[in-house]
C-alpha cells in the first residue's frame, strides 16, 4: 500500500506571496491533519479534516487554511507568506477505526523557504 | 509551561547500550501517548502507541506511562547505528475526533558502531 504522499517536496517563496501544498492519504484513511515543524516551535498542529470537512484547528493565524476533497486529498495554503512560515510542513492520515486509536501516518514533508 | 517538555539532546551512545528516552507533560487530559522516530530529511514514523498508564513492549522497544507522575519513557535495548534519528514523543486528548497530536520537541539520538 501507497504511504502518504505529499507535493512538491520543496518550494521557494518570496515574502508576500501564496502557497499551495498538497497530500494524499494512504488509500482508505479519510482523516487528514497537517503540521508545521520548526527548529525553534518543533511540531505544531494547523488542522485537520475529516470528510470533507475541517475537525479540529490549531493556533494558527487566518493565513493558513485548508480544504479536502471528496476523494480524501488535502491542500493547505499560505497567503501573504512571512519569513517565520520557513517550516516543514507535514501531512498525516489515519485509518477508520475505534475512536481510541489514532495511529497517525506521516508523509515525508513539504520543505518550505519563504525569502 | 509548554503541555509537553522532552529533554532536546544531543544524546550520543555506544551501539548495544540501553537508551531511555523521557517526555513530561502537564495536561491531565492527554490519554493517548506515542512515540515517533524521524530520520533526516524524513517524516515521522510511528514506533509506539500506548493508552493510559503501563508498558508497552515491541521488540527492542518499551514504553512506559506514568499518568500520576505525568511521565513517559521510551527505552531502546541493544542500541544499533540505525536507530540513529530524532525521537519525538506525541500525545492527544480522548475522543473519538479528537485527532489532534501534541508533540514534544524530539531528542536527537546518535549511536556510535
Amino acid at each position: 500500500k501507497a504511504g502518504v504522499t505529499q507535493t512538491p517536496r520543496y518550494l521557494i517563496k518570496t515574502r508576500g506571496q501564496q502557497v499551495t501544498l498538497s497530500c494524499s492519504p494512504i488509500s482508505g484513511h479519510r482523516s487528514v491533519s497537517w503540521y508545521q515543524q520548526t527548529p525553534g516551535q518543533g511540531l505544531q498542529f494547523l488542522f485537520e479534516y475529516f470528510s470533507e470537512t475541517q475537525r479540529n484547528k490549531g493556533n494558527f493565524p487566518g493565513r493558513f487554511s485548508g480544504r479536502q476533497f471528496s476523494n480524501s486529498r488535502s491542500e493547505m495554503n499560505v497567503s501573504t507568506l512571512e519569513l517565520g512560515d520557513s517550516a516543514l510542513y507535514l501531512c498525516a492520515s489515519s485509518p477508520p477505526g475505534t475512536s481510541g486509536e489514532n495511529t497517525q501516518y506521516f508523509g515525508p514533508g513539504t520543505r518550505l523557504t519563504v525569502l | 509551561q509548554k503541555e509537553v517538555e522532552q529533554d532536546p539532546g544531543p544524546l550520543s551512545v555506544p551501539e548495544g547500550a540501553i537508551v531511555s528516552l523521557n517526555c513530561t507533560y502537564s495536561n491531565s487530559a492527554f490519554q493517548y501517548f506515542m512515540w515517533y522516530r524521524q530520520y533526516s530529511r524524513k517524516g515521522p514514523e510511528l514506533l509506539m502507541y500506548t493508552y493510559s498508564s503501563g508498558n508497552k513492549e515491541d521488540g527492542r522497544f518499551t514504553a512506559q506511562v506514568d499518568k500520576s507522575s505525568k511521565y513517559i519513557s521510551l527505552f531502546i535495548r541493544d542500541s544499533q547505528p540505525s536507530d540513529s534519528a530524532t525521537y519525538l514523543c506525541a500525545m492527544r486528548k480522548s475522543g473519538g475526533s479528537n485527532y489532534k497530536l501534541t508533540f514534544g520537541k524530539g531528542t536527537l539520538l546518535t549511536v556510535n558502531p
